[in-house]
């Protein structure tokens, strides 16, 4: 069964405190592992694709890498607006449908 | 920069009431999917759509569930006799191509309150 897990579920930074989150994933010939962003009450937010094992993509502070069973999203000297829920979804086999995992609620306090 | 964007942004339906959940996805995308959320559960897959017809559905989508394309820019969900567990935040997501270097834009979502 494709399946998605995060860790940590939660995660409290002080500002400028580097950190990384983690995916791992099960899915029979990845299509593409995507990050997002999820602020409350909002819809996720697209971040980063990533296909093959090796790749890293960057947006300021946010660096996603891949090997073939899990993703890091590592932040580089947090800011409180940072705060928000990152989610990590792979396409199933069909690459059809994303499966999400629960998401890491990271919280940055100034 | 183009949206997704979803009306109402709260619903507050008596069970066994019908509701439609309105989408108006980005304009041109080509592939549409509906995802719910329950509260502090995963998002999860409900259906995909494209070329006026349904691509897949996940065991969710049961036959209280439709989907539509009523005109060349809303895309719908609607629930035929609601159920206490259908409440949850309902999002809309488009892409331009289901390939996966496509990634689906999503929605702010619907909030859907059973009562």
């Amino acid at each position: 069964e494709d399946q998605v897990t995060q860790s940590p579920e939660a995660l409290r930074l002080q500002e400028g405190e580097s950190s990384s989150l983690n995916c791992s994933y099960t899915v029979s010939g990845l299509r593409g592992l995507f990050w997002y962003r999820q602020d409350p009450g909002k819809g996720p937010e697209f971040l980063f694709t990533l296909y093959s094992a090796g790749e890293e993509k960057e947006k300021e502070r946010l660096k996603a890498t891949l090997t073939k069973k899990e993703s890091f999203l590592h932040i580089t000297a947090p800011k409180p607006e940072d705060s928000a829920t990152y989610l990590c979804a792979v396409f199933n086999q069909a690459g059809t449908a994303l499966i999400f995992g629960k998401g890491t609620t990271l919280s940055v306090s100034s | 920069e183009p949206e997704v964007t979803q009306t109402p942004s709260h619903q507050v339906t008596q069970m066994g009431q019908e509701v439609i959940l309105r989408c108006v996805p980005i304009s041109n995308h080509l592939y549409f999917y509906w995802y719910r959320q329950i509260l502090g559960q995963k998002v999860e897959f409900l259906v995909s759509f494209y070329n006026n017809e349904i691509s897949e559905k996940s065991e969710i989508f049961d036959d209280q569930f439709s989907v539509e394309r009523p005109d060349g820019s809303n895309f719908t969900l609607k629930i035929r006799s609601t159920k206490l567990e259908d409440s949850a935040m309902y999002f809309c997501a488009s892409s331009s191509d289901s390939r996966s270097n496509q990634p689906q834009h999503f929605g702010d979502g619907t909030r859907l309150s059973i009562l």
